[in-house]
């Protein structure tokens, strides 16, 4: 079965630190992988999708599918990426979402 | 700016009421997602619909139904509340075949059922 898993509920480093929130997956197939994330009182949007290969907000995401993984990275993390973040997994038109890792940055 | 409108942001009902949420979404979007989202469970997908009047159970339909008459609305609907399903719910909203690219999400509502 089609699966994602987030093994860290939360996630707290000091601003400047290197971040990486841990993603896989279990797919029969060619996956397609994405990262969205919530910030606080806010609407929950789309951050990256692996397809694109691009960098937003300074974060980025390899595909490994040796591995099954998707991790989002940031070498410098700011105050401001302290949100709730989830990997998801595209099957046709749906998405399934994993458990989510909050993130916290302290100054 | 606002393209998915879920009309409450807070709603508090009482075991064994009917409940309607509803969503509507200005993009002319196909598809149309409800999930609810708890927390240590991540987003859990009820129903989802790809077109008028069709609908298609997702992992956790039990206790819930939808009804989608126009392209631009999908309601949720509890048909006999319990305090199990007090959560947040997602609608949500995305052209035909994007392969889950182009999701846009409402602001959620909160219910709570006492």
């Amino acid at each position: 079965a089609q699966r994602v898993t987030q093994p860290e509920k939360l996630l707290s480093v000091f601003k400047g630190a290197p971040v990486e929130l841990k993603c896989n997956y279990s797919y029969s197939g060619s996956p397609e992988l994405f990262w969205y994330v919530q910030y606080s009182r806010q609407r929950l949007q789309l951050l990256l999708r692996h397809i694109s290969r691009e960098s937003i907000k300074g974060f980025t995401a390899d595909l490994n599918k040796g591995e099954t993984s998707f991790h989002l990275k940031k070498p410098f993390a700011q105050e401001e990426d302290s949100a709730m973040y989830y990997c998801a997994l595209s099957q046709t038109d749906k998405l399934i979402f994993g458990t989510g890792t909050r993130l916290q940055v302290f100054p | 700016d606002v393209k998915v409108t879920q009309s409450s942001r807070y709603l508090v009902k009482r075991t064994g009421e009917k409940v309607f949420l509803e969503c509507v979404q200005d993009m002319d979007h196909e598809n149309m997602f409800w999930y609810r989202q708890d927390p240590g469970l991540g987003l859990r997908l009820i129903y989802f619909s790809y077109d008028v009047k069709m609908k298609e159970k997702g992992d956790i339909p039990e206790g819930y139904s939808v009804s989608r008459e126009k392209k631009e609305r999908f309601s949720l609907i509890l048909e006999s509340a319990s305090t199990n399903q007090t959560s947040m719910y997602l609608c949500a909203s995305s052209p035909q075949r994007a392969q889950g690219r182009g999701y846009t999400f409402g602001s959620g509502t909160r219910l709570t059922v006492v």
